[in-house]
């Protein structure tokens, strides 16, 4: 399976700010995906991250609170914009790998976020 | 639409006895399923899938899940429970595309 680093593992930002986190993938895939897990509940899928084109947003996401990037088929940043304590969460981005009749998700360690 | 309720948000057991994770889902089709495992300040782990071939599937550490379509479930279980074995743990439907839904998510503690 693919190996993700994402950077940074964790900050501590001031409101009004912005942050951009990366994620870099040892492997060339079509599809990186980007999650968010506020403190004590599940992920919810922020957007996926295509190479070559704009990323597709979930319901509740826009591009000018998270805008991410693609350059290439191993890299990917979102950038969280204009920040609040509302957007104190782990950040978490994820390939899919295929095979074995399912594709399944391989995550990185996350990124988690702090806002004060 | 597809959707995936996990029935306990947490669950205590002691080391040494059998651990039960309850995850039921809905879903238009055949569906793919999953459980993840997240340790703290980890990142997400793959215990298991199950992909329309045998309904009972086993997974790392000794984890497995069945498939019951007519009861649409897929829960977790392991005979019996270890301590490094607390943690959160998701169970996870696929939807359209490459796209999954995660389920709240069941903390299980261990108990010495």
């Amino acid at each position: 399976s693919a190996v993700i680093s994402q950077k940074p593992s964790r900050d501590i930002c001031q409101r009004g700010t912005s942050l951009t986190i990366q994620c870099q993938v040892d492997s060339q895939v079509t599809m990186m995906f980007w999650y968010r897990q506020q403190p004590g509940q599940s992920l919810t899928l922020i957007a996926t991250a295509n190479q070559g084109s704009e990323a597709t947003y979930e319901s509740g996401f826009v591009i000018d609170k998270f805008p991410i990037s693609r350059p290439n088929l191993t890299f990917s940043t979102l950038t969280v914009s204009n920040m609040s304590p509302e957007d104190s969460s782990i950040y978490l981005c994820s390939v899919m790998t295929g095979g074995s009749g399912a594709n399944v998700l391989t995550f990185g360690a996350g990124s988690r976020l702090t806002v004060l | 639409a597809q959707s995936v309720t996990q029935l306990d948000s947490h669950v205590s057991v002691s080391e040494g006895t059998p651990v039960l994770l309850r995850c039921n889902y809905s879903s238009s089709y055949s569906p793919s399923l999953f459980w993840y495992v997240q340790h703290p300040n980890k990142g997400l782990q793959l215990l298991l899938k199950y992909t329309s071939a045998a309904t009972l599937v086993k997974g790392i550490n000794g984890f497995e899940a069945e498939f019951k379509k007519s009861e649409t479930s897929f829960h977790l279980t392991k005979p019996s429970a270890h301590m490094s074995d607390a943690a959160e743990y998701f169970c996870v439907v696929s939807r359209a595309g490459n796209m999954l839904t995660f389920g709240g998510g069941t903390r299980l503690m261990v108990k010495p």
